[in-house]
């Protein structure tokens, strides 16, 4: 089946400076990659993603890059803010065939620490 | 308002003592799915719906089972929970497979 790997587990930057967070996938089948952002107390939000058919796609501060080839896909937070602070989660899923299909597979997590 | 509900935020039972946590969602949403959330594992799919009376396994079902009788609702039960279920525990639910899903504020199952 479906499996995602994530680095690092923690990441601390200062204030200001980028963060970039990688996942590799290996069913070469999966075509969605959505990243999400759990804030401490609650449940994991969206807040980027990104098709096979589209390489990169960016909004505001965030980006997302795919590289298909080599299945991985990374976030990067640039000028990055004390609020940016949380866990961050990759996840793959792939269409759906008959009643197969549906899954939603998630990385184990980074913990993303911005320091003032 | 578009959400996942999920009951209760909080639960301390005893081993053997069966258990349901309840989920539902207000967006017509045909996917619900359930993960339970550990250090350093993240999030691990439990089980999942694709529509009414369709359930599948995802990658930890052990000790758990599902119904999904209506597409608003989807139970997680735990027949005889055991401590190594102690967990944060989602609800979560998407419209299509290539779409945002929706997650409960989750459920903190504590089994002693």
């Amino acid at each position: 089946g479906e499996n995602v790997e994530q680095h690092p587990s923690t990441l601390s930057v200062q204030e200001g400076d980028s963060a970039v967070i990688k996942c590799t996938y290996s069913d070469s089948a999966s075509n969605y990659f959505p990243w999400y952002k759990q804030e401490l107390g609650k449940g994991p939000q969206l807040i980027i993603d990104i098709r096979s058919n589209v390489g990169e796609k960016k909004d505001q501060r965030i980006a997302v890059t795919l590289n298909k080839t080599a299945k991985h896909f990374s976030l990067h937070i640039t000028e990055t803010q004390p609020e940016d602070s949380a866990v961050y989660f990759c996840a793959a899923s792939k269409r759906r065939v008959d009643n197969q299909g549906g899954k939603l597979i998630f990385g184990q997590g980074t913990e993303l620490s911005v320091k003032p | 308002e578009a959400q996942v509900t999920q009951n209760p935020r909080y639960l301390i039972t005893v081993t053997g003592k069966k258990l349901t946590v309840t989920c539902s969602q207000n967006m017509n949403h045909e996917y619900m799915s359930w993960y339970r959330q550990d250090p350093g594992l993240g999030l691990r799919q439990i089980y999942y719906s694709m529509n009414v009376e369709v359930t599948d396994k995802g990658d930890v079902p052990e000790g758990y089972k599902v119904s999904r009788k209506e597409k608003r609702n989807f139970p997680l039960i735990l027949e005889s929970p055991s401590p190594n279920q102690t967990s944060l525990y989602f609800c979560a639910s998407r419209g299509g497979l290539a779409t945002e899903a929706f997650f409960g504020q989750g459920t903190r199952l504590t089994v002693v």
